[in-house]
């Protein structure tokens, strides 16, 4: 168990809604990371928070947005769903902003219909 | 820029024989360097990660990876393979390109036969 909790483990929507992923990070870890994990793109990185703010951006579309909040849980949020964002999304954490070990949460399997 | 290549996508072992998972890289900076696994239906787990100090660096389950900044590799080793090894690795790469984003590989997915 890494310390990374991710809820819902599983999620079944349809084409067109909005669903939000969420994240707590291991305690005390100020950095949290979303990952899209796909069969054809493999592991895509998103986006990085660090302590509330965003740090770092990667292959995210516009449809999808993200936050951290005051207590460091953060929320993924992915709207105008399409088939081809069914995928598994994962959140780590790590302690500080840098090359630090990335602490994975089990992950969010997302089914769009 | 920062790439990745893990240089097979499958490789399949006998139980107690060696295990090599091959990974290059590249990095405008000095980087860190990473070997994640991933059991089924589960998150990934860091195996072990090199910074900048020993270039024989030793991880979790006996595993081993040795960076070679001439060759830009960063192999993956294991004197015996255990069943339980059967898993997806993945090799990741990190720098500090004005943010630090991690750079993951293809993944190779390791089959031990009994």
């Amino acid at each position: 168990d890494s310390g990374v909790t991710q809820t819902p483990k599983h999620l079944i929507t349809a084409t067109g809604q909005r669903v939000t992923l969420r994240c707590s990070p291991r305690s005390g870890d100020l950095s949290v990371y979303w990952y899209q994990q796909s069969l054809d793109q493999g592991l895509q990185f998103l986006i990085q928070y660090y302590n509330g703010e965003e740090r770092a951006k990667g292959n995210i579309l516009e449809r999808f947005s993200a936050q951290q909040f005051p207590d460091l849980h953060s929320e993924l949020n992915l709207s105008s769903l399409e088939l081809g964002d069914s995928a598994l999304y994962f959140c780590a954490s790590s302690a500080v902003l840098g090359a630090e070990t990335q602490y994975f949460g089990p992950g969010t399997r997302l089914l769009v219909l | 820029a920062q790439s990745v290549t893990q240089l097979d996508s499958h490789v399949s072992v006998s139980e107690g024989t060696p295990v090599l998972l091959r990974c290059n890289y590249s990095s405008s900076y000095s980087p860190s360097l990473f070997w994640y696994v991933q059991h089924p239906n589960k998150g990934l787990q860091l195996l072990l990660k090199y910074t900048s100090a020993a270039t024989l660096v030793k991880g979790i389950n006996g595993f081993e990876a040795e960076f070679k900044k001439s060759e830009t590799s960063f192999h993956l080793t294991k004197p015996s393979a255990h069943m339980s090894d059967a898993a997806e690795y993945f090799c990741a790469v990190s720098a500090n390109t004005g943010g630090f984003k991690t750079i993951f590989g293809a993944g190779t997915r390791l089959f031990v036969k009994a």
